[in-house]
């Protein structure tokens, strides 16, 4: 059964710090891996979608990375800011047969103080 | 604007009611899901749907029901049989990219349901 972990469950840094969070998956044979972003009572918002034979996507600030070998995702976050205060899941998709899903991390509270 | 509706945005049941959670895409995409959230908890799969009129469970399926008529909604009933139903949930989809896989998923605004 697919596991995925996040370290650490809550950060909080100062602004203008960069920062890395990470997501580890226990099944390596995963087809993507996503990074949503959710603020209090809020959906999730899709920060970011890596397949699994690439190795980084970049969005602004934001570069995630994939080593799919070593189960392992980073989600870096360039010059943060009180905005970039929020919570940060990771998810893998995985096919069983034609079945597809989405495995959620249980997140990562960052919050960026003034 | 394209996307994912979802209501009420909230919704307060009375022990032994079924109450029925609205969700609609635009996005054209097949599959469907609904994830339900829990405090201190990760997203946990109820249902989901990858074709008109079929679906499969989920890890929480006990006590819910979900149909899929139509492709762009997916309505999702709570019943009285759940023992547990405050929580808030999750309405996303997902399309069907190159080699015909899933690629991204978006999701709605969420419902946050209250047992009273």
């Amino acid at each position: 059964k697919q596991e995925v972990t996040q370290i650490p469950a809550a950060l909080s840094v100062p602004e203008g710090e960069n920062l890395v969070l990470n997501c580890s998956f226990t099944d390596s044979a995963i087809y993507n891996l996503q990074w949503f972003r959710q603020d209090p009572g809020k959906g999730l918002t899709s920060l970011l979608l890596i397949q699994s034979s690439q190795r980084e996507q970049t969005s602004g600030r934001l570069n995630a990375s994939l080593d799919k070998s070593s189960g392992r995702s980073t989600l870096y976050i360039a010059a943060s800011q009180p905005g970039d205060s929020a919570t940060y899941l990771c998810a893998v998709r995985y096919y069983t047969g034609t079945a597809s899903k989405l495995t959620f991390g249980t997140g990562t509270r960052l919050q960026v103080t003034l | 604007d394209g996307g994912i509706t979802q209501s009420p945005k909230y919704l307060f049941r009375k022990e032994g009611q079924n109450v029925t959670l609205s969700c609609e895409q635009n996005l054209n995409h097949d599959a469907m899901y609904w994830y339900r959230q829990d405090p201190g908890q990760g997203l946990r799969l109820i249902y989901y749907s990858q074709i008109v009129n079929d679906f499969q469970k989920g890890d929480i399926a006990e006590g819910y029901s979900v149909s899929r008529e139509k492709k762009e909604s997916f309505p999702l009933t709570v019943t009285s049989a759940q023992k547990n139903p405050t929580a808030f949930y999750l309405c996303a989809s997902s399309g069907l990219g190159v080699g015909g896989r899933y690629n991204e998923q978006f999701f709605g605004p969420g419902t946050r349901l209250t047992v009273l």
